[in-house]
Formats: C-alpha cells, sequence, structure tokens
C-alpha cells in the first residue's frame, strides 16, 4: 500500500466552479498535510498546509483534514484556467515526506 | 517566505562528463535537503535524502557512486551527476525544511533540467 493516494484524473472542471481534490494516506502517525501545485515543466510550488482536524480556508483554497479517516482533500473555488496543474497532496512523517503521484486539473474556459 | 535557490536551471553535457547541481537555503538553515528526480508526464520520484554533516541516505535503485551528494553546510547541498548518459536526462529538483521549525513544510528549488547528448 502507498504511503499516500491520489486519483491521477485527469479531473475538468468548467471555469468558475469548485474543484475538489482528494487524498488519503495509511500513516495515523503522520503529523502535517501540504498541497502543492505543480505546473508543466516547472518545480512543485506550497498553496496550502494543515495540522489539525477540519477545514483551513486561504483566498480560494480550501483545505481540509480528517485524520479518523485519514483524509485531506483540497478545494479551489471560483476555479481559474489558470488553476490547471497537477496538485501534488504531501504528508509528513517524523522526518520524511511522502508524495502522491497527483492529481492533474484542467480548469474550461 | 523560505526561498531554495538551484543552480543552474538548465545544462546540456556530452555524454561522459559529470553536472554538479547547487541546492541553497536563503534564509533559513537546512539540516536536511531532499533531491527528486522527475520523468515529462511522470511523478515526483525521490533519489535521496542530503543529511548536513553526514553521509546522504539514497532510494532503492538510486547508485550512491553515480550520484554523488554533498552537504557541507546547513544551507548548501550539491548533486554531482557522474559519467552522466542520455538516460540520465531529466528533471532534477532539490527540497529543504526549515530546521528550526516543527511542522515547517518543504520548499522546492526551481528546477534544474539535464539534458545528455
Amino acid at each position: 500500500q502507498k504511503e499516500v493516494e491520489q486519483n491521477s484524473g485527469p479531473l475538468s472542471v468548467p471555469e468558475g466552479a469548485i474543484a475538489s481534490l482528494n487524498c488519503t494516506y495509511s500513516d495515523r502517525g503522520s503529523q502535517s498535510f501540504f498541497w502543492y501545485r505543480q505546473y508543466s515543466g516547472k518545480s512543485p510550488e506550497l498553496i496550502m498546509f494543515i495540522y489539525s482536524n477540519g477545514d483551513k480556508e486561504d483566498g480560494r483554497f480550501t483545505a481540509q483534514l480528517n485524520k479518523a479517516s485519514q483524509y485531506v482533500s483540497l478545494l479551489i473555488r471560483d476555479s481559474q484556467p489558470s488553476d490547471s496543474a497537477t496538485y501534488l497532496c504531501a504528508v509528513n512523517t517524523g522526518n520524511q515526506f511522502y508524495f502522491g503521484t497527483g492529481t492533474s486539473l484542467t480548469v474550461i474556459p | 517566505g523560505a526561498v531554495v535557490s538551484q543552480h543552474p536551471s538548465r545544462v546540456i553535457c556530452k555524454s561522459g562528463t559529470s553536472v554538479k547541481i547547487e541546492c541553497r537555503s536563503l534564509d533559513f538553515q537546512a539540516t536536511t535537503m531532499f533531491w527528486y528526480r522527475q520523468f515529462p508526464k511522470q511523478s515526483l520520484m525521490l533519489m535521496a535524502t542530503s543529511n548536513e554533516g553526514s553521509k546522504a541516505t539514497y532510494e532503492q535503485g538510486v547508485e550512491k557512486d553515480k550520484f554523488l551528494i554533498n552537504h557541507a553546510s546547513l544551507t548548501l547541498s550539491t548533486l554531482t551527476v557522474t559519467s552522466a548518459h542520455p538516460e540520465d536526462s531529466s528533471f532534477y529538483i532539490c527540497s529543504a525544511r526549515d530546521a528550526s521549525s516543527y511542522n515547517s513544510p518543504l520548499h522546492f528549488g526551481n528546477g534544474t533540467r539535464l539534458t545528455v547528448t
């Protein structure tokens, strides 16, 4: 079983819609959770992090964490074509970071 | 915010030569840095974990004699691809986290695109 699982997509949403990205992890001892965005040919950039159960909002982005279900999600409201990218879920356990394979998102104008 | 600087951004070299890639944390100290490789349309693959002042830890299948890692200071790690071959052509990305901050995220350099001819 992989440490971090993501649906690879592709996920397509129309402009202005809500995009929902999901991630599950296997280690209950994981402490912190991150979402990165990676444009084609570029390196990942951090967009959100969450440590506690519940929701965390930052602009159009909301991260949700449910440790009991070992589930992390990212919601993107009012999706824009510029949000089209691959979104990577990352989980920190001890001194190690485990990445999912990423979900490809396309926002259709 | 935390910045990781990676150089060069792009390098073309001939088969058999060696290439050194530098990764610097500009405004924080990093006891651990991570080196990744990414082939087109594939996910990030962790190559090795670089530990300041000690030997790097390599992932299974990564040749430590081919990919030399040096982490001589708290702000600098280098990856040297020795005797490069065309199959080593890839996107190499380093990352680091602030050692002074618990739960701090990984910050990535801009990556190095290596082409071996």
